[in-house]
């Protein structure tokens, strides 16, 4: 079993739509939990960061954590084209250095037709 | 600042071949990581430097796979002999032990394909 599990869709939805995007996991020692978005032929940039459980909004974005359940979320409201991309889900565990290391899924696509 | 820079973008090479792949992290960054992407195994973290010393290379596939880090502004990773299966996008992404997020820079990738 991959320690990060994310569905690789793609996800096809139109303009407005509201989308959710989720990621489950199996380690319990994950503290930091991130959304990246990857942009064809573009490296990952990171889009929200969370610590622990609860939610977070930023714009049109919500990130959402439920670490009882190990299950993770980004919903994105009045979705438009130019969100079409694939998002990745990334977890880190503090390692014994101090340093996190990063677990990533392995993205879902996302599109958003006009 | 200019991002984390890589090349080259694109290599096509013979199985067999030796490939180097080359990286420039953010200025100021003590952490600089290689990635690799397939539709398979999504990104897969190869090997990670801090200070320019590698601390883990656990992922790294083979012993055909190599990286260096000779200063804090250059790294490469190197493939001798290259294999069709080590067809794949790499990406070099930096980051700095301040802050709490852990967020990681990534470059645009290099696609590696190996005939």
């Amino acid at each position: 079993q991959k320690e990060v599990e994310q569905d690789p869709g793609p996800l096809s939805v139109p303009e407005g739509a509201i989308v959710s995007l989720n990621c489950t996991y199996s380690n319990s020692a994950f503290q930091y939990f991130m959304w990246y978005r990857q942009y064809s032929r573009k490296g990952p940039e990171l889009l929200m960061y969370t610590y622990s459980s609860g939610n977070k909004e930023d714009g049109r974005f919500t990130a959402q954590v439920d670490k009882s359940s190990k299950y993770i979320s980004l919903f994105i409201r009045d979705s438009q084209p130019s969100d079409s991309a694939t998002y990745l889900c990334a977890m880190s565990a503090r390692m014994n250095t101090g340093f996190q290391k990063l677990v990533f899924g392995t993205g879902t696509r996302l599109l958003v037709s006009p | 600042d200019a991002g984390v820079i890589q090349s080259p973008r694109h290599e096509v090479t013979e199985m067999g071949q030796e490939v180097t792949l080359r990286c420039k992290p953010i200025s100021g960054h003590d952490y600089l990581f290689w990635y690799r992407q397939t539709m398979m195994r999504g990104l897969e973290l190869l090997i990670y430097f801090n200070n320019n010393v590698p601390i883990d290379d656990s992922g790294m596939p083979e012993d055909r796979f190599s990286a260096k880090m000779p200063n804090a502004s250059f790294s490469t990773l190197k493939i001798q002999p290259s294999e069709p299966r080590d067809s794949a996008v790499y990406f070099c992404a930096s980051s700095r032990t301040s802050g709490s997020s852990n967020e990681q820079f990534f470059g645009p990738g290099t696609r590696l394909t190996v005939l």
